[in-house]
């Protein structure tokens, strides 16, 4: 168990529908950052927040939208989802991440897959 | 703009052989380099970072890497595969903690 936590493991949905991922970072971590996989995109960044907010923009859609809430959990919002959507999505965190922060090492969550039919 | 390139993107070895798996980076600056590695269904977990210290990384599950400035590469070693370390290998660059650029993965098979 790395510390993260990630909710729900699995989620089929169809198109045009919305959903919530929801990750708990490791207690202490201040970062959380979001990834999607894919076979075809392969590691995409998507977002960063840090302490509540936001750090750093990927490759999100605009259909995408996530928060960090004060607790430091944060949800990642997919809308009017498409087929091509569906993929892992994982989310990290790490101790730091604010401005002017060096590398960090990031905790990966186990992913929530998502595949939309 | 930093990047990153994992030659190869499977690498097949027998159980008791030496791993190779090879990445080149490019980078402005002085970058942080890791390896993450993820098994089937698993998240990515870590297995070695350089950040400007020793050249010569060692991680865990007996994987080492050494960085090569002149080269600009950053490949992981393993003397000896072992059945468990069938999974998926990730190369990461990263010059401040908010970029940090994966390889597209190695997958790397043992067999029996």
């Amino acid at each position: 168990d790395s510390g993260v936590t990630q909710t729900p493991k699995h989620l089929i949905t169809a198109t045009g529908q919305r959903v919530t991922l929801r990750c708990s970072p490791r207690s202490g971590d201040l970062s959380v950052y979001w990834y999607q996989q894919s076979l075809d995109q392969g590691l995409q960044f998507l977002i960063q927040y840090y302490n509540g907010e936001e750090r750093a923009k990927g490759n999100i859609l605009e259909r995408f939208s996530a928060q960090q809430f004060p607790d430091l959990h944060s949800e990642l919002n997919l809308s009017s989802l498409e087929l091509g959507d569906s993929a892992l999505y994982f989310c990290a965190s790490s101790a730091t991440g604010g401005a002017g922060s060096g590398a960090n090492v990031l905790t990966f969550g186990a992913g929530s897959r998502l595949t939309v039919l | 703009a930093q990047s990153v390139t994992q030659l190869d993107s499977h690498v097949s070895v027998s159980e008791g052989t030496p791993v190779l798996l090879r990445c080149n980076y490019s980078s402005s600056y002085s970058p942080s380099l890791f390896w993450y590695v993820q098994h089937p269904n698993k998240g990515l977990q870590l297995l070695l970072k350089y950040t400007s210290a020793a050249t010569l990384v060692k991680g865990i599950n007996g994987f080492e890497a050494e960085f090569k400035k002149s080269e600009t590469s950053f490949h992981l070693t393993k003397p000896s595969a072992h059945m468990s370390d069938a999974a998926e290998y990730f190369c990461v660059v990263s010059e401040t903690s908010n970029d940090m650029r994966f390889g597209a993965g190695t997958r790397l098979t043992v067999k029996p």
